[in-house]
């Protein structure tokens, strides 16, 4: 079964300075990796994906996920956060190998940066 | 760009009542997902459609049911509504094409159902 883990409920980061969340993943096969975040009262939207090649993907808004296949985790980083990006963060993970098409999501990370 | 269409945005139902949440895709995306967000939770996924067929099941009440229309917009049905079933329902979409499972989702506002 594929799941994900988002150790940390909320990380908390001052403006300006880098932010990591993390993210870590379990698949029988080999995975698909997404980032989303949501904005309270909103969907989710779409942020970065890993699907194969290049470890260090870039996305939308700054942020960008290493994908580290020993530890099997996908960090999410940004290098300068703003107020902005105060938000929740998912991670999520597709099965590539099971051919199932469902989304797992992780339970969230609150990101909270402060002025 | 066009983007992940929901209605009703909001819906107020009492227990045992029936919902209909209905989901456009983004244009030329032909598969649909839907997924159930409680209070404080993560996204559960429910189930999926790929040209009108049920692609992917996952924890949907056997009160609920859905379907893809020839237009590809899809509806989620739901009977006999318990206090549980409220949450947040978003509908996702993604094209399917050459990329196969490796396209992200794209995630509409989602409906609020709240049971009464």
């Amino acid at each position: 079964a594929q799941s994900v883990a988002q150790p940390e409920d909320q990380v908390n980061v001052a403006e300006g300075n880098p932010l990591t969340v993390k993210c870590t993943y379990s698949v029988s096969g080999n995975p698909y990796l997404f980032w989303y975040v949501q904005y309270p009262n909103r969907g989710l939207q779409f942020l970065l994906k890993y699907i194969t090649g290049d470890n260090l993907v870039k996305g939308s808004y700054g942020f960008e996920a290493e994908f580290n296949k020993s530890q099997t985790s996908f960090h999410l980083k940004k290098p300068s956060a703003l107020v902005s990006d105060s938000a929740l963060y998912f991670c999520a993970v597709r099965d590539k190998d099971t051919g199932f098409q469902k989304l797992v999501f992780g339970t969230g990370t609150r990101l909270l940066v402060s002025p | 760009a066009a983007g992940v269409i929901q209605s009703p945005r909001h819906l107020i139902k009492e227990k045992r009542e029936t919902a209909t949440l209905k989901c456009y895709p983004i244009p030329r995306h032909d598969t649909v997902y839907w997924y159930q967000q409680g209070p404080g939770q993560d996204p559960q996924f429910l189930i999926s459609f790929y040209e009108k067929m049920q692609s992917d099941k996952g924890s949907i009440p056997d009160r609920f049911s859905a379907q893809q229309f020839s237009d590809y917009h899809s509806e989620l049905n739901m009977s006999s509504l318990e206090l549980g079933d409220s949450a947040l329902y978003f509908c996702a979409s993604s094209p399917r094409g050459a990329g196969g499972y490796s396209y992200e989702q794209y995630f509409g506002p989602g409906t609020r159902l709240t049971v009464t």
